[in-house]
């Protein structure tokens, strides 16, 4: 089955500075990449996603790269504001039956 | 817009007992999905259901059942409760496409522990 690797496990960064989440994945067959941000105990919220016929998509401050070939992609985030702090979570999936989670990313951003 | 409801919300029950979690997809979402999700940890994958027939199957104990309904909600039934069941339990949906995998929606969780 699919493996994700997500790192860094933890992250600190200043306000307004850039925060980068990468993942890998092991299967060439998983084609939909979504990152979502969970605040403590609330539920994952999608951010964004890619899907493997594209290598970058940007929204606002929120941009994600994918490399198939390498099979990694990352998740960017510009100008952080401390409400961006929270745990991140990357996921890949193949067939949308089943969604495989990396171990999540905690985001500090100091004011 | 709807969201992906889950009830009960909290649930406390002993160790050996039962527990039912509901859970109402966004209207038109086909496919439901179950997860548990530990202390600092990540969403596990439990079970998929799409259509009302189970889609794919995760780490989910033998202990656990689930089943979607004809009006699409589903329900996770978990048996001779431990206390490792502590967790919250999340439920998610989507719109099933022939154009690949879609975008799934979480529901608020159901944070079960067992005593």
């Amino acid at each position: 089955g699919e493996n994700v690797e997500q790192h860094p496990s933890t992250l600190s960064v200043q306000e307004g500075d850039s925060a980068v989440i990468k993942c890998t994945y092991s299967d060439s067959a998983s084609n939909y990449f979504p990152w979502y941000k969970q605040e403590l105990g609330k539920r994952p919220q999608l951010i964004i996603d890619i899907r493997s016929n594209v290598g970058e998509k940007k929204d606002q401050r929120i941009a994600v790269t994918l490399n198939k070939t390498a099979k990694h992609f990352s998740l960017h985030i510009t100008e952080t504001q401390p409400e961006d702090s929270a745990v991140y979570f990357c996921a890949a999936s193949d067939t949308g039956n089943q969604f495989y989670f990396g171990t999540g990313t905690s985001l500090t951003v100091i004011p | 817009a709807a969201g992906v409801i889950q009830s009960p919300r909290h649930l406390i029950k002993e160790k050996r007992e039962t527990a039912t979690l509901k859970c109402y997809p966004i209207p038109r979402h086909d496919t439901v999905y179950w997860y548990q999700q530990g202390p600092g940890q990540d969403p596990q994958f439990l079970i998929s259901f799409y259509e009302k027939m189970q889609s794919d199957k995760g780490s989910i104990p033998d202990r656990f059942s689930a089943q979607q309904f004809s009006d699409y909600h589903s329900e996770l039934n978990m048996s001779s409760l431990e206390l490792g069941d502590s967790a919250l339990y999340f439920c998610a949906s989507s719109l099933a496409s022939a154009g690949g995998t879609d975008t799934q929606y979480f529901g608020p969780g159901t944070r079960l522990t067992v005593l």
